[in-house]
């Protein structure tokens, strides 16, 4: 149990488009979902968290106007990256939990912006 | 803000050696969490430690959180190619769900 999927697992797009990122709980329901970061041979950074039904919270440095997070159910989380830079470029992953219990990891989605 | 900081950054063995991965955090850890990723893949849940003192193992792999609870370390017994990976801890929050991650450690064994 406690699968986490995520869709696309890669995209590519050109500068100043938008890309969306689903962030899917398969077998359970996640009270909770997590946004991080990931640029190349460093390590995760929590983006934002969010709660079904609520705003998102964002860590500092993170512009929520940019990286638009939406919680609409508590099965499905989207990321929405608008008008993408190539600085934008990265790997980006989403876990889950329940109720503060231990968070489950998406297989990650690679964003590349030409 | 709590940081974690892991050692060594990268490691090479030979395929049957021991090795330790070390995870140092700023702040007292209510939650020490270990994972491993694959490149460009998610996270595989290793472990998690919470009390001081505590060690638990899995297969070849076990961790450790120092008294204290400031420190963890991870040893890997009899290391084989598909231990291969990066390892990161993550440290829990006393009052939120947030997980904080260490600057990770890149593994690689050889035959």
């Amino acid at each position: 149990g406690a699968v986490v999927s995520q869709h696309p697992s890669w995209v590519i797009c050109k500068s100043g488009t938008s890309v969306k990122i689903e962030c899917r709980s398969l077998d359970f329901q996640a009270t909770t979902m997590f946004w991080y970061r990931q640029f190349p041979k460093q390590s995760l950074m929590l983006m934002a968290t969010s709660n079904e039904g609520s705003k998102a919270t964002y860590e500092q440095g993170v512009e929520k106007d940019k990286f638009l997070i939406n919680h609409a159910s508590l099965t499905l989380s989207t990321l929405t990256v608008t008008s993408a830079h190539p600085e934008d470029s990265s790997f980006y992953i989403c876990s889950a939990s329940l109720a503060g219990d231990e968070q489950f990891f998406g297989p990650g989605t690679r964003l590349t912006v030409l | 803000s709590q940081e974690l900081e892991q050692s060594p950054q990268s490691l090479i063995v030979q395929e049957g050696k021991n090795l330790t991965i070390n995870c140092t955090s700023s702040k007292t850890l209510y939650g020490l969490y270990w994972y491993k990723q694959k490149y460009g893949e998610g996270l595989i849940f290793l472990m998690m430690l919470q009390k001081g003192g505590e060690e638990k193992s899995h297969e070849k792999i076990t961790a450790k959180l120092d008294e204290k609870k400031q420190q963890s370390s991870l040893h890997i017994t009899a290391s084989q190619p598909s231990h291969a990976g990066i390892y990161l801890c993550g440290a829990g929050s006393y009052n939120t769900d947030k997980l904080i991650f260490g600057t990770g450690t890149r593994l690689q064994v050889f035959p």
